[in-house]
Formats: C-alpha cells, structure tokens, sequence
C-alpha cells in the first residue's frame, strides 16, 4: 500500500537555526498535510496543501508541495523552544476512500536554548 | 474543538471498552485512529452521517458508532496486549475527512 517516509527520523538543533524536513511516497498525493504533536496530546494542524508547486506558509513554517506530487517539504525559521515535538506528514491515498489519512513515521525535533 | 473521553483508561486482556468523543461543531466527519508508541496514527474507521465510511486493516472486533449530534464512539472487544496505543479521534467538514483536527486522544493500555 502507500507509505509516507519522512526525514530525518530525528534532529536536535540550536535554538535560532532554520529547520528543513521532507516527506516522500512511491505514488501521488493530491493533498499533503502537516501535523505537530507534543507529547501526549493529539497532532495539531499545521498547513494543508492542495496544489503541486504550492508553497504557504503559517508563521515561521513554509510548506511546498512537490511538483512531482510525490513529496513535501516543511521548513521551520528561527526555531524556538517551543518548536520541540514529533512532525507528521499525511494524506488521503488516491483508493478512493478519501476519507482515510496515511501518515509518515514522523520527525522528532529537538531545540536547544 | 474535538474533545476525548476518558484520558486515559487501563484494562484488563479480553475486556471490553468503549472510547467517546464529541467533535467540532460544523463537523459530520469523524474518523479514529491508533497510535502506538514511537509510530504516526494509523486509521481504524471515519463515520459520516452515522454511517461507516471506511475502514482500515483493523479486525471486526474493532467497531464504531456515530450519533445524530456528531459525537461518536470507539468500541474494542476481546482486548489484546498489542491494542494498547493512543487512540484519536479527528474530524472534518463535509465528507472525505483530509483536513482533520484531532483532539488529545485517550492512552489505553492493557494489562
């Protein structure tokens, strides 16, 4: 089925540095979303994007949608201690069932102050 | 927003449990999903107007319902160890589900 890989798995950087992190799949997305979830609560909405080539942003975070419709990128500026937390890529797979969400296996971000 | 109960919830293998929800108000979309710990949330079920509308590889003995005031609840039977996770709800305007808030999820574990 569709699989979500997203990297890195992990980085730990120095509060201030710029972030970048992708998600790729072997088949097409027509709609990629991204998610932060803290520790023990749900994952939170971050930017939705609907067309390839499109970039939005939310604040500090940029988002780009993948010409090819196979990937995503999600770029954080200036990151801050309140940055730290575990960032999802996700989709509706094209079977039909729009319905459902496949998620990546996430990138754990730490910042040090 | 989308509120979960309880917040978290020990049984014993073989039980049975029922998890609830309550979703954003405009919203008649909503889907379930189990995290384990270290993974990204995997799709149980999403209900629209009370009815199922799709269902991820998940035994029978997980099962759902959705009532008329778009709340909703996760029912699992016969308790296994591996069913222990986070479970989420989320849901969407419209029918479809792909933009969905979450709420904060109810952490099961079976014991």
């Amino acid at each position: 089925g569709q699989q979500l890989n997203q990297s890195p798995q992990s980085m730990f950087i120095q509060e201030g540095e710029d972030v970048s992190m992708n998600c790729t799949s072997s088949s097409i997305f027509n709609t990629w979303l991204w998610y932060k979830q803290d520790p023990g609560e749900g994952p939170v909405l971050l930017i939705a994007l609907y067309k390839a080539g499109e970039l939005t942003s939310n604040g500090r975070l940029t988002a780009q949608f993948g010409i090819t419709r196979k990937d995503s990128f999600l770029n954080i500026s200036a990151s801050i201690p309140s940055d730290v937390g575990i960032y999802f890529c996700a989709g509706p797979p094209n079977s039909g069932n729009t319905g459902k969400l496949i998620f990546g296996q996430g990138t754990t971000l730490q910042v040090k102050p | 927003g989308v509120t979960q109960s309880p917040t978290h919830l020990i049984k014993t293998r073989g039980q049975q449990v029922t998890l609830r929800c309550s979703s954003q108000s405009g919203h008649n979309t909503v889907s379930w999903y189990q995290q384990a710990l270290g993974q990204g949330p995997q799709f149980i079920f999403q209900y629209y107007r009370e009815e199922e509308n799709g269902r991820g590889n998940f035994p029978p003995r997980f099962s759902g319902l959705q009532f008329p005031n778009d709340s909703s609840e996760l029912n699992v039977n016969a308790l296994e160890l591996d069913d222990s996770a986070l479970y989420l709800c989320a849901s969407s305007p419209g029918q479809g589900g792909a933009r969905a808030f979450f709420g904060q999820g109810t952490r099961l574990t079976v014991v």
